[in-house]
C-alpha cells in the first residue's frame, strides 16, 4: 500500500490561499489520491480526489505532479471554518471492487485571523 | 437525503464488556466500512462489509466483529472490552464501483 507523508501542521492567513502538499512516491499507476478534512473529531469530509490531472471543486483544487509522486490541496480563499486536520490518502488498488483509506496522521491547518 | 448515521454518539462501558454500534449508509450506498480513530491518529481501517459479507479486514483482533444486513446497514461489535479500545469509531459508506466514501459523525467509545 503506498504511503503519504504530510507536514504535521502549518498556518494560513485568513482570506489567502492553502497549500497543503502531500509526499507519495510510491503511489502506482492505477492509484488515485483522496483527500479528506476532519473538523474537531467529527467525521473526516471528503474534498477532492484526482487520478493524474489536477482536478476543481467547489471546495478546493488538487494539482498532480506529472510524475504522481506527490500533490497540492489549494483552499483558495481559506476561512476560519477550515481550520481542521487535512488527510492526504492514496487509495490502494482494489482486486475485488471494494477499498479501504489509509490515513496517516495528516496535517493540522490552523487559519488566523 | 440522510448521510451516513450513527448511533449512539457516545457510550461508556466497563473494561470486559461487550458493545454494539450501529450504522446506516448513504442513500444509495451499498458497502459500509469501520474505521478506530484513537485520539490525536488518523482513522485506522477495521473492516469492510458489501453483500452482507465481510471483504477486508485491518489489522485488529477476532474481538472486533461485524455483520452487514440486506438493508445495507450495519453493526460493529467489539467484545471483552479493553482500556485501549476506547476511541472514535467511524462507519463510511460508498458505492461498490470505486468513488468516495462518506463518513458518519462516529460514536466515541469510553471503556473504564
Amino acid at each position: 500500500d503506498a504511503k503519504t507523508t504530510q507536514p504535521p501542521s502549518m498556518d494560513c492567513a485568513e482570506g489567502r490561499a492553502a497549500n497543503l502538499p502531500c509526499n507519495h512516491s510510491t503511489i502506482s499507476g492505477n492509484e488515485y489520491v483522496y483527500w479528506y478534512r476532519q473538523i474537531h473529531s467529527q467525521g473526516p469530509q471528503y474534498i477532492i480526489h484526482g487520478l493524474k490531472n489536477n482536478e476543481t471543486n467547489e471546495m478546493a483544487s488538487l494539482i498532480i505532479t506529472e510524475d504522481r509522486k506527490s500533490s497540492t490541496l489549494i483552499l483558495p480563499h481559506a476561512t476560519l471554518r477550515d481550520t481542521a486536520v487535512y488527510y492526504c490518502i492514496v487509495r490502494p488498488s482494489t482486486t475485488s471492487g471494494t477499498y479501504k483509506y489509509i490515513f496517516g496522521t495528516g496535517t493540522r491547518l490552523k487559519v488566523l485571523a | 437525503d440522510a448521510g451516513v448515521t450513527q448511533s449512539p454518539t457516545h457510550l461508556i462501558k466497563t473494561r470486559g464488556q461487550q458493545v454494539t454500534l450501529r450504522c446506516s449508509p448513504k442513500s444509495g450506498h451499498d458497502t459500509v466500512s469501520w474505521y478506530q480513530q484513537a485520539l490525536g491518529q488518523g482513522p485506522q481501517f477495521i473492516f469492510q462489509y458489501y453483500e452482507e459479507e465481510e471483504r477486508q479486514r485491518g489489522n485488529f483482533p477476532d474481538r472486533f466483529s461485524g455483520h452487514q444486513f440486506p438493508n445495507y446497514s450495519s453493526e460493529l461489535n467489539v467484545n471483552a472490552l479493553l482500556l485501549g479500545d476506547s476511541a472514535l469509531y467511524l462507519c463510511a459508506s460508498s458505492y461498490r464501483v470505486p468513488g468516495e466514501a462518506f463518513f458518519g459523525q462516529g460514536t466515541r467509545l469510553t471503556v473504564v
